[in-house]
């Protein structure tokens, strides 16, 4: 397995700014995977990020918008620009291991409040 | 369109009461399934998962899941809940082949009362 940790756990932001969420895996993983909670809803795939490349973004989600780095193995960033309250969400990193490579691991998550 | 339905939005058991939740997916090709707990409070954790070979798959905590490929389904079981068993399951897809992401259903929020 696994471990991830995210920062940070939680912030409370004005709207038109921007957060920069981390993750950082213990292990070396090929595919990283960014996922956006809403409340009370499941969860979605925002972008696919990989060491090397540019991200791969799901319909509804732009590169403007979520900028995601991949500088290593091991670490990534989503950065949620602009914001308004609706991306008020619990944001969650994943990762497929090299070794269990269709099982994924998430991370803590990122509670974000927009006010 | 790849999609993962759950059936129960909420469901209320009282303890020992046995649990079923349903899942049924929509998804082009060979795929692995998952089920994921969220507890109050906590991050997801994987409950249990099917890739290949006997369609019915133990997880932790007494819970099993039985893959129907015929109904594209994969039914979440427990013989009896307890009260630490309250939490948010989640149903998830992907395709069997190397790093693909996750799809998961909307969610059932299990309440069980002691």
């Amino acid at each position: 397995s696994a471990v991830i940790s995210q920062k940070p756990s939680r912030d409370i932001c004005q709207r038109g700014t921007s957060l920069t969420i981390q993750c950082q895996v213990d292990s070396q993983v090929t595919m990283m995977f960014w996922y956006r909670q809403q409340p009370g809803q499941s969860l979605t795939l925002i972008a696919t990020a990989n060491q090397g490349s540019e991200a791969t973004y799901e319909s509804g989600f732009v590169i403007d918008k979520f900028p995601i780095s991949r500088p290593n193995l091991t670490f990534s960033t989503l950065t949620v620009s602009n914001m308004s309250p609706e991306d008020s969400s619990i944001y969650l990193c994943s990762v497929v291991g090299d070794f269990h490579y269709n099982e994924q691991f998430f991370g803590p998550g990122t509670r974000l409040t927009v006010l | 369109a790849q999609s993962v339905s759950q059936h129960n939005h909420h469901v209320i058991l009282s303890e020992a009461a046995s649990l079923e939740l349903g899942c049924n997916y929509s998804y082009g090709g060979t795929v692995n399934l998952f089920w994921y707990v969220q507890y109050p409070g906590q991050h997801l954790q994987l409950l249990l998962k099917y890739f290949s070979g006997d369609p019915l798959v133990k997880g932790i905590k007494g819970f099993e899941a039985e893959f129907i490929k015929s109904k594209f389904s994969f039914n979440l079981r427990k013989p009896s809940v307890q009260w630490s068993d309250t939490a948010e399951y989640f149903c998830a897809v992907n395709a069997n082949q190397a790093g693909t992401a996750l799809i998961f259903g909307k969610g059932t929020t299990l309440s069980v009362s002691s």
